[in-house]
């Protein structure tokens, strides 16, 4: 019972370099969305999806995309690396947008150099 | 705008003490709240959710949480606390209105002396 699965858990990057942060669940849920965790901010919503080929925003997007080709994986790309992107990053994944519990991946440590 | 607060960034208790932590939200909806635990180098685990109903939720572990819509508030509660219990833990809180897109608190973090 996977779960949410995101590789990989440490990543470090040199400024201007791009990658992939993996997400794949197994429970057939339709809504999956990314975090960046920061100290004393707790975790802020980069983008999510509500279903395969349906993805929007979240309240800090800038210099990440996604894509949701199939319902179980949720990529997200980081085009340009900058070290403010420097941040822990959660995927999670719910059977519905809203009052549903959320399941998260262990997370990626991401530094950006 | 929607936002949610936890006044306290650190908190620490004894083994066997009671424990609370503060959660308090400015919504302009009916929000529905949860609480989430981080173990050092882990996801987040839900302990425990409000959507409607019985004001006074109980969660894993444990836990409890009320509800209190005049005060804004949904603060977690544990009679005894357990050294296993420290981490790190999110209140989180959503809104149809607001396009239930989940707003997390800034985390307590909570030390157990043994």
């Amino acid at each position: 019972n996977a779960g949410v699965t995101q590789t990989p858990k440490f990543q470090v990057l040199k400024t201007g370099q791009s990658m992939t942060l993996q997400c794949a669940q197994d429970m057939n849920h339709e809504y999956m969305s990314w975090y960046r965790q920061d100290p004393g901010m707790g975790l802020r919503l980069i983008h999510y999806s509500v279903g395969a080929g349906i993805t929007d925003q979240g309240e800090v997007p800038n210099g990440y995309n996604v894509s949701r080709s199939t319902t179980e994986d949720f990529p997200l790309r980081l085009l340009s690396a900058a070290p403010s992107q420097t941040s822990v990053y959660f995927c999670a994944s719910s059977r519905t947008q809203g009052n549903t519990e959320a399941f998260f991946g262990q997370g990626t440590r991401l530094t950006v150099v | 705008a929607q936002s949610v607060t936890q006044p306290d960034i650190h908190i620490t208790v004894s083994e066997g003490a009671s424990l609370e932590l503060r959660c308090n939200y400015s919504y302009g909806a009916t929000p529905y709240l949860f609480w989430y635990v981080q173990s050092p180098g882990q996801g987040l685990q839900l302990l425990l959710k409000y959507f409607s109903g019985d004001t006074l939720v109980q969660g894993i572990k444990g836990f409890e949480a009320e509800f209190k819509r005049s005060q804004s508030s949904f603060n977690l509660r544990k009679p005894s606390v357990h050294w296993s219990d420290a981490a790190e833990y999110f209140c989180a809180v959503g809104a149809r209105e607001y396009g239930n897109k989940l707003v997390f608190g800034a985390g307590t973090i909570l030390r157990v002396k043994s």
